[in-house]
């Protein structure tokens, strides 16, 4: 079964750093371009960022109010897609999920179940 | 960044009556490829989202052929041809052709 599994979310105090984790299973993940959506409480998704797969360069694309504090990185070798947040202020509080297109451009079919990050004081 | 809007942000339907959802971008979604990055998702109460239709009209597989995507350059339609209870959920479209990637402020669906 294909899957996505997100972890390493929590409560952090602004200014503070987190790690969060998503494990793929059931497919390579090394060929994927992978992304991060999050979610507010009670509000709509919005889109954090993308890695490409390393064949297609391994580099990154953030939105404007993540750039520079958060950082996408993968290794391969576990099958594990990562996600750095630092400097993290109380407007990060969402869900993040994982997501990749395995059909179409940025159809993103394949969803984590999600990791809530609570940034509080 | 390209802006997307939806209309109506809440949509209460009988069973087995249709529903239509409309989404506009800010800027025009077809390529120089010939391909239009627009897509439908679907994200039921307590799940991740899901995903209906990519490139304006396609259906994912599984998707009922209830669902129906149209439209073209910055005017989309999503249609449900008889909703069912399990179509709850709020409703997102998405552009893909710019980034960052944007979403619709989402369509809440329930039933009557």
């Amino acid at each position: 079964e294909v899957q996505l599994v997100e972890s390493g979310g929590g409560l952090v105090k602004p200014g503070g750093s987190l790690r969060l984790s998503c494990a793929a299973s059931g497919f390579t993940l090394s060929n994927a371009w992978m992304s991060w959506v999050r979610q507010a409480p009670g509000k709509g998704l919005e889109w954090v960022g993308r890695i490409r797969s390393k064949t297609d360069g391994g580099t990154t694309d953030y939105a404007a109010p993540v750039k520079g504090r958060f950082t996408i990185s993968r290794d391969d070798s576990k099958n594990t897609l990562y996600l750095q947040l630092n400097s993290l202020k109380t407007e990060d509080t969402a869900l993040y999920y994982c997501t990749t297109a395995t059909v179409f451009a940025y159809a993103f079919d394949i969803w984590g179940q999600g990791t809530m990050v609570t940034v509080s004081s | 960044d390209i802006v997307m809007t939806q209309t109506p942000l809440s949509l209460s339907v009988t069973p087995g009556q249709p529903a239509s959802i409309s989404c506009k971008s800010s800027q025009s979604l077809l390529h120089s490829d010939g391909k239009t990055y627009l897509y439908w998702y679907l994200q039921k109460p307590g799940q991740s989202p899901q995903l209906l239709i990519y490139a304006v009209s396609s259906r994912f597989s599984g998707v009922p052929d209830r669902f129906s995507g149209s439209g073209s350059g910055t005017d989309f339609t999503l249609k449900i041809s008889r909703v069912e209870a399990e179509d709850v959920g709020v409703y997102y479209c998405m552009q893909g052709i710019h980034l960052p990637f944007t979403f619709g402020p989402g369509t809440k669906v329930d039933i009557k």
